[in-house]
């Protein structure tokens, strides 16, 4: 079945570093990709999304390339702040309306 | 921004009681979901719902649970007889709007916290 496996934190960073946070994909199909974000104590909000092979989303400085010859989908941010402090998670769909599926989270701390 | 609404925040609840945890979806959405996140651990894929029916569910999804739309904007979630694993965080989500894409993303409410004690 489809599966989505991302590095375990906690990722601890300074704030302005460079932040990557590295998800492959296993999948049928050519499925959609997300990152989505879940700050303390909310929901899971979509971050961003790619929908085909080279697409790049990109969102509040963060982005992520769909790589479809490394089934990866690796999430990047040039200079992280104390506010991007947060749960990351990636996930593939299906197409369509289908389920997502989500790897396990990666928990990023920036410190001032 | 619409929103996808979760009601109660947190529910505690004891062994062998059940509880309905409500949602209300964006309002033009079609499709509806329940996932849960047991503390520190991954989001779990429980069911989706299209069209009045479930179109999906997972090996989690057992007897015990069961979904419903019971008028135009509530969707819930029962646990007829909850145990101590079944403590999570239930997130509700909905997507694919009428003239929405294909590949709609899923928009989130902000959970319900479950304590079964």
């Amino acid at each position: 079945g489809d599966s989505v496996t991302q590095m375990e934190g906690p990722v601890t960073l300074s704030e302005e570093a460079f932040l990557t946070i590295n998800c492959t994909y296993t999948a049928t199909g050519y499925p959609s990709l997300f990152w989505y974000v879940q700050y303390p104590g909310e929901g899971l909000q979509l971050l961003l999304k790619a929908t085909k092979a080279d697409d790049k989303g990109s969102n509040k400085g963060f982005e992520a390339t769909y790589r479809k010859e490394t089934t990866s989908f690796h999430l990047e941010k040039g200079s992280v702040q104390v506010s991007d402090s947060a749960v990351y998670f990636c996930a593939l769909g299906g197409g369509g309306y289908q389920k997502v599926t989500f790897g396990i989270g990666t928990k990023l701390q920036v410190i001032p | 921004e619409p929103e996808v609404t979760q009601t109660p925040s947190h529910q505690v609840t004891q062994m062998g009681q059940e509880v309905i945890l409500r949602c209300v979806p964006i309002s033009n959405h079609l499709y509806f979901y329940w996932y849960r996140q047991i503390l520190g651990q991954k989001v779990e894929f429980l069911v989706s719902f299209y069209n009045n029916e479930i179109s999906e569910k997972s090996e989690i999804f057992d007897d015990q649970f069961s979904v419903e739309r019971p008028d135009g904007s509530n969707f819930t979630l029962k646990i007829r007889s909850t145990k101590l694993e079944d403590s999570a965080m239930y997130f509700c989500a909905s997507s694919g709007g009428t003239g929405g894409s294909y590949n709609s993303p899923l928009h989130f409410g902000n959970g319900t916290r479950l304590t079964v004690t």
